[in-house]
């Protein structure tokens, strides 16, 4: 059973970067035909989608936060990455990761870590 | 504001059906297809269908997906008081090259 695991900092400082990791477990992040993305949601609010990365291809990112955000791979612990720059309050949310196979939804997801952005 | 329009809530009394809707433009649902989600409080996101009427395994039959032009619905028959969620559409923009959300639509089993 594909499970995904997000970790990182509980609580990041306006103007710096916000870091995540999601480990995968069960399978292998190489596998083809399955693209890893990170969504969010901010609380009490909808959800967002960050970007999504397809293993040794390409990235995608929404376009309002194309110009923060990095989506990297480490294919050595099986685990992808966010990075997200000059954070604000408006970037305190769930942070999920998800996969999804090539034509199909975001099929299995994380259980989520909440960020809050503070001084 | 959400690139996908639903409406804020939707409620029903065990047994009846109810739809819920999710509009959009020929950019998104107009060329693409739909997916679904289900959120029950607290919980990530599951995947309710995809391609418009695809329901993964272990999703009941009594939720159906359907697409007309730039929009999309959801209906759920036979209403049980575990479907109380909050439900969230979503499809491929191709103007913006990204996953669009919906609102999300808090269902409520009164």
């Amino acid at each position: 059973q594909l499970q995904l695991q997000e970790s990182g900092p509980g609580l990041v400082k306006p103007s710096e970067t916000l870091s995540l990791t999601c480990s995968v477990s069960g399978g292998s992040i190489r596998s083809s035909g399955y693209y890893w993305g990170w969504i969010r949601q901010p609380p009490g609010k909808g959800l967002e989608w960050i970007g999504s990365l397809y293993y040794g291809g390409s990235t995608y990112y929404n376009p309002s936060l194309k110009s923060r955000v990095t989506i990297s791979v480490d294919t050595s612990r099986n685990q992808f990455s966010l990075k997200l720059s000059s954070v604000t309050a408006a970037d305190t949310a769930v942070y999920y990761c998800a996969r999804r196979p090539s034509g199909v939804g975001f099929d299995y997801w994380g259980q989520g870590t909440l960020v809050t952005v503070s001084s | 504001q959400s690139v996908l329009t639903q409406p804020p809530s939707a409620s029903g009394t065990p047994g009846q059906r109810v739809t819920i809707s999710c509009s959009g433009s020929s950019s998104n649902i107009g060329s693409n297809t739909v997916n679904w989600y289900q959120q029950l409080a607290g919980t990530a996101p599951k995947l309710l269908f995809y391609s418009v009427n695809q329901r993964p395994s272990g999703v009941p039959d009594r939720f159906s997906g359907s697409k007309s032009g730039t929009s999309a619905s959801l209906a759920i028959s036979g209403l049980q008081s575990e479907d109380e969620a909050d439900y969230y559409c979503a499809a491929w923009d191709d103007s913006l090259n990204g996953w669009v959300f919906g609102g999300g639509t808090k269902l409520t089993v009164l």
